[in-house]
C-alpha cells in the first residue's frame, strides 16, 4: 500500500515560513491535497492538486510537488494557523491515503 | 451554500450496534461521492471507504470490511455509516465528507460524530 511520511511537527515563529513535507514514492507524478484541522474541529481542505486553493483560502498557504516530496508552505504564519495538517493522495492500489499529520506551533 | 450535517455522538456498549448519518444540502446529491474518515482519539485521518451516490454502491477500504455498512437514502440526500459488533476499538470520530466531482479531494467536511464503546 501507499505510504504518505510527514514530521510530526513544525514549529515557527509568528510572521516567518511554515514549511510541511510530505513523502512518498514518486508522490510527483500525484495529485496532492492538503487539509488543516484545529483542535475539535472537521478538517477543513486548504491546497487541492498539489497548489490551487479553494476560496477563501488565503494566498499564504501555498503548495507544491516534486519527485518524491510534496510541500505546504505557509507565509507570514499567524497564531490562528496552529493546527494538525494532513496531505492525502488518491492512489490506483491503495484509493485515498492521508498523511501521518503534522503538527503545526506557532511559537 | 453547501453543508453537510452529521448525527450527534453516541455512546454504547461492546457489540451493539450504532447507525451514524450524514445530510447533506445545497448541491445536487448524486454528483458526489461521499467517504467516511475515521479518527481515534489522538490519531490521524484514516480513509474507511465511499459511497457511490448515483448507484449506491459502496467500496470499504481494508480493514473496514465486514462491521461496516455504508448506505443511502437519495429522497433525504442522507448517507449512513453503520457499524455492528463495536469494540472498544471503534471508539472514534467518524467524519462524513464529500468528494469533490470528478475530482480525488475532499471539499466538504461534516462536524464529525463521536462515537464511544464502553460497557
Amino acid at each position: 500500500s501507499y505510504v504518505l511520511t510527514q514530521p510530526p511537527s513544525v514549529s515557527v515563529a509568528p510572521g516567518q515560513t511554515a514549511r510541511i513535507t510530505c513523502g512518498g514514492t514518486n508522490i510527483g507524478s500525484k495529485s496532492v491535497h492538503w487539509y488543516q484541522q484545529k483542535p475539535g474541529q472537521a478538517p477543513v481542505l486548504v491546497v487541492y492538486d498539489d497548489s490551487d486553493r479553494p476560496s477563501g483560502i488565503p494566498e499564504r498557504f501555498s503548495g507544491s510537488n516534486s519527485g518524491n516530496t510534496a510541500t505546504l508552505t505557509i507565509s507570514r504564519v499567524e497564531a490562528g494557523d496552529e493546527a494538525d495538517y494532513y496531505c492525502q493522495v488518491w492512489d490506483s492500489s491503495s484509493d485515498h491515503v492521508f498523511g501521518t499529520g503534522t503538527k503545526v506551533t506557532v511559537l | 451554500q453547501v453543508q453537510v450535517v452529521q448525527s450527534g455522538s453516541e455512546l454504547k456498549k461492546p457489540g451493539a450496534s450504532v447507525k451514524v448519518s450524514c445530510k447533506t444540502s445545497g448541491y445536487t446529491f448524486t454528483r458526489c461521492a461521499l467517504n467516511w474518515v475515521r479518527q481515534a482519539p489522538g490519531q490521524g485521518l484514516e480513509w474507511m471507504g465511499w459511497i457511490n451516490t448515483n448507484t449506491g454502491n459502496p467500496t470499504y477500504a481494508q480493514g473496514f470490511t465486514g462491521r461496516f455498512v455504508f448506505s443511502l437514502d437519495t429522497s433525504v440526500s442522507t448517507a449512513f455509516l453503520q457499524i455492528s459488533s463495536l469494540k472498544a476499538e471503534d471508539t472514534a470520530i467518524y467524519y462524513c465528507a464529500r468528494g469533490a466531482e470528478d475530482a480525488f479531494y475532499f471539499d466538504y467536511w461534516g462536524q464529525g460524530t463521536l462515537v464511544t464503546v464502553s460497557s
